[in-house]
């Protein structure tokens, strides 16, 4: 398996709702990354766990709150979201954090509308 | 932090043309410089990537040039075909932090 797998490919959510994006891989990688794209932008970092651990916050509000329950899951749980967090969400994956050897693997997304 | 600067922002080649992008980065420490291609709604997919300790790579119609001392990084693409139109981002990479360049909308004009 050399993919990482996101589930919802779509989700549309009222501002008041709670929602949870799952991400996956059994490439064996330490490493997972969750990003946000915008439309005709790149991709932005938004939370780094290395080893199951939190290692970056790129000050991303506590709306969005990351969960790596273990070395292969990773989820993103989003509440009380505004309209303008309508975004694509990736997932990514490395076989390990610092300088990966193999690169970075991406998820085909969650595309996010906040209504 | 790491600033990418990527020109240009849009690039128009007819096929069977080479197109180049080209990438500056800031930070020194940056060791690892992947190139992806992003098309309408899929995922960033790597197409080549170059270490800070290699100066130039080759993957059949694509290569990637690397100038640490100007701290700039380039993608050649060469024969190019309609399949190539996408959008390309160059990346530098410090650490765990991946930071991209804005893009350049790629078309081969048939």
């Amino acid at each position: 398996d050399t993919e990482v797998t996101q589930t919802p490919k779509h989700l549309v959510m009222g501002m008041t709702n709670k929602k949870s994006l799952k991400c996956e891989q059994h490439m064996g990688h330490r490493a997972m990354y969750w990003y946000k794209q915008k439309a005709k932008k790149p991709p932005e970092l938004m939370f780094v766990y290395s080893y199951e651990k939190l290692s970056i916050n790129e000050s991303v509000p506590s709306r969005f709150s990351p969960e790596c329950p273990n070395s292969s899951l990773l989820n993103l749980h989003l509440h009380a979201l505004q309209p303008e967090d309508s975004a694509l969400y990736l997932c990514a994956s490395s076989l390990e954090s610092g300088t990966p050897l193999g690169g970075y693997t991406f998820g085909s997304g969650t595309r996010l509308t906040v209504v | 932090g790491e600033n990418v600067e990527q020109h240009p922002s849009t690039l128009s080649v007819q096929e069977g043309d080479s197109a180049v992008i080209k990438c500056t980065y800031s930070d020194s420490a940056s060791n690892y410089f992947p190139w992806y291609k992003q098309e309408l709604g899929k995922r960033p997919q790597l197409i080549i990537d170059i270490r800070s300790n290699v100066g130039e790579k080759k993957d059949q119609r694509i290569a990637v040039t690397l100038n640490k001392t100007a701290k700039h990084f380039s993608l050649h693409i060469t024969e190019t075909q309609p399949e190539d139109s996408a959008v390309y981002f160059c990346a530098a990479s410090r650490a765990q932090k991946l930071v991209f360049g804005q893009g350049t909308r790629l078309t081969i004009n048939p």
